[in-house]
């Protein structure tokens, strides 16, 4: 059973534009909301985490928006460049991580 | 933030085999380190918990006879492939939390070992 649904499970943006990732969950335990950024043959990294009891959290140009009523949070990467290209993983934890499927994003020049 | 390592970070062996895979974290103790499996294009599975001084706890359908995990010291992980057949290969991934208490749920994950069994 998929704990956390990810989407979209690609996404392509221009250079500038604004890459908007969504997660959904099932637990209501969970209590801790990271993102993951992932490059090709390398281990996946923390990029920005919130727990539930603020709606929003913002570190640099990426944001992660939270709705605990409707369990589900989102990456905003604003002014996208060619270098955010990765696949990016939400996850949701209660004690032990549960990854979304991931989405690859590409940002064209 | 806090550094997890893995040796080897790719290996090539033939089926039949067993491989060993070692997972340290570098300034900070894990009691606790994860083990994860990743094939091309998925997410992250996880595969079992490591627990210093003790067993490990696998995950549904891995089997413990043949992913044998010791955690022998609070900064030592390893993971061994037992008779590795193609099937095996995959990507394999340990994280540690940067804490102690296991509520702080903070992962740092390593570079990751590609294992290739022909």
């Amino acid at each position: 059973q998929q704990q956390v649904k990810q989407s979209p499970q690609s996404l392509i943006v221009q250079k500038g534009g604004i890459s908007i990732i969504n997660c959904a969950y099932e637990n209501t335990a969970f209590d801790y909301f990271p993102w993951y950024q992932q490059f090709p043959g390398k281990g996946p990294a923390l990029l920005i985490a919130i727990r539930p009891d603020v709606s929003e959290k913002k570190e640099g140009r990426f944001t992660i928006s939270f709705n605990k009523s409707a369990k589900q949070f989102s990456l905003h990467i604003m002014d996208s460049q060619p270098g955010d290209s990765a696949t990016y993983f939400c996850a949701a934890s209660g004690g032990q991580l549960t990854f979304g499927s991931g989405t690859q994003l590409t940002v064209l020049p | 933030g806090a550094v997890v390592s893995q040796h080897p970070s790719w290996v090539i062996c033939k089926s039949g085999t067993s491989v060993k895979i070692e997972c340290r974290s570098l300034d900070f103790q894990a009691t606790t380190m994860f083990w994860y499996r990743q094939f091309p294009k998925q997410s992250l599975m996880l595969m079992a918990t490591s627990n210093e001084g003790s067993k490990a706890t696998y995950e549904q359908g891995v089997e413990k006879d043949k992913f044998l995990i010791n955690h022998a010291s609070l900064t030592l992980s390893t993971l061994t492939v037992t008779s590795a057949h193609p099937e095996d290969s995959s990507f394999y991934i340990c994280s540690a939390p940067a804490r102690l208490a296991p509520t702080y749920n903070e992962q740092f994950f390593g570079p990751g070992t590609r294992l290739t069994v022909l």
